[in-house]
């Protein structure tokens, strides 16, 4: 089946520095990946939609500065957090779109834990 | 707007016993896809069942089925035989059919299996 991987699982950074996420699609060509944030014991939250070769788009209220992404591949996406801080903490999860067939499938990474300090 | 609700935050279940979790959604497409998913606690997202809106027969797979309600507009997830690994977050989520097909998801109801 289709999967998506991302690294790193888990990354601790200091407030100021950025870091960078990786997602793959490894058995599928993704024209469209989804950036989704997750707070603890909430749901998910889009943050933008990335095509293969152009600019993201980015939902309302997303800092597009500061949530760089950039989808330079059919089977990989990056979010970069740039100068993060303390409330970028979160639980950053992307996905993949499988656009054959009707369903038009997502299919989700196991997400990143991002720990600023 | 499209909105997908949930309205139980947390369900109590004893192992072998069956659970509805409910899924109620708002949309004027009449074209879209309903999704459920299982998140646990290492935080991947299972996907578990679809429902086309134009499927006439309500999904099954494995111990779950899909309560699909069109004209109530519920998408209500059935679990059989409830296992302790079953104890999880699960989300339901509808597909726009707009544009980049993004999914909007309810805010979750966690179901806690008991021994």
């Amino acid at each position: 089946g289709a999967v998506v991987s991302q690294h790193p699982s888990r990354v601790i950074c200091k407030s100021g520095t950025s870091v960078k996420i990786e997602c793959r699609s490894l058995d599928f060509q993704a024209t469209t990946m989804f950036w989704y944030r997750q707070f603890p014991k909430k749901s998910l939250m889009l943050m933008a939609t990335s095509n293969e070769g152009s600019k993201a788009t980015y939902e309302q209220g997303v800092e597009k500065d500061k949530f760089l992404i950039n989808h330079a591949s059919l089977t990989l996406s990056t979010l970069t957090v740039t100068s993060a801080h303390p409330e970028d903490s979160s639980f950053y999860i992307c996905s993949a779109s499988d656009v054959q067939g009707a369903k038009y499938e997502q299919y989700f990474g196991p997400g990143t834990r991002l720990t600023v300090t | 707007a499209q909105k997908i609700t949930q309205t139980q935050p947390g369900m109590f279940v004893q192992e072998k016993e069956a659970v509805t979790l409910d899924c109620t959604y708002d949309t004027s497409d009449q074209s879209y896809g309903l999704f459920w998913y299982k998140q646990p606690s290492s935080g991947e997202m299972i996907f578990l069942i679809y429902q086309g809106s134009y499927d006439e027969q309500n999904a099954t797979e494995g111990r779950y089925s899909l309560n699909f309600q069109k004209a109530r507009k519920s998408a209500n997830l059935v679990i059989s035989a409830s296992q302790l690994g079953d104890s999880a977050m699960y989300f339901c989520a509808m597909r726009s059919t707009s544009g980049t097909y993004k999914y909007i998801f309810g805010t979750g109801t966690r179901l806690k299996v008991l021994a």
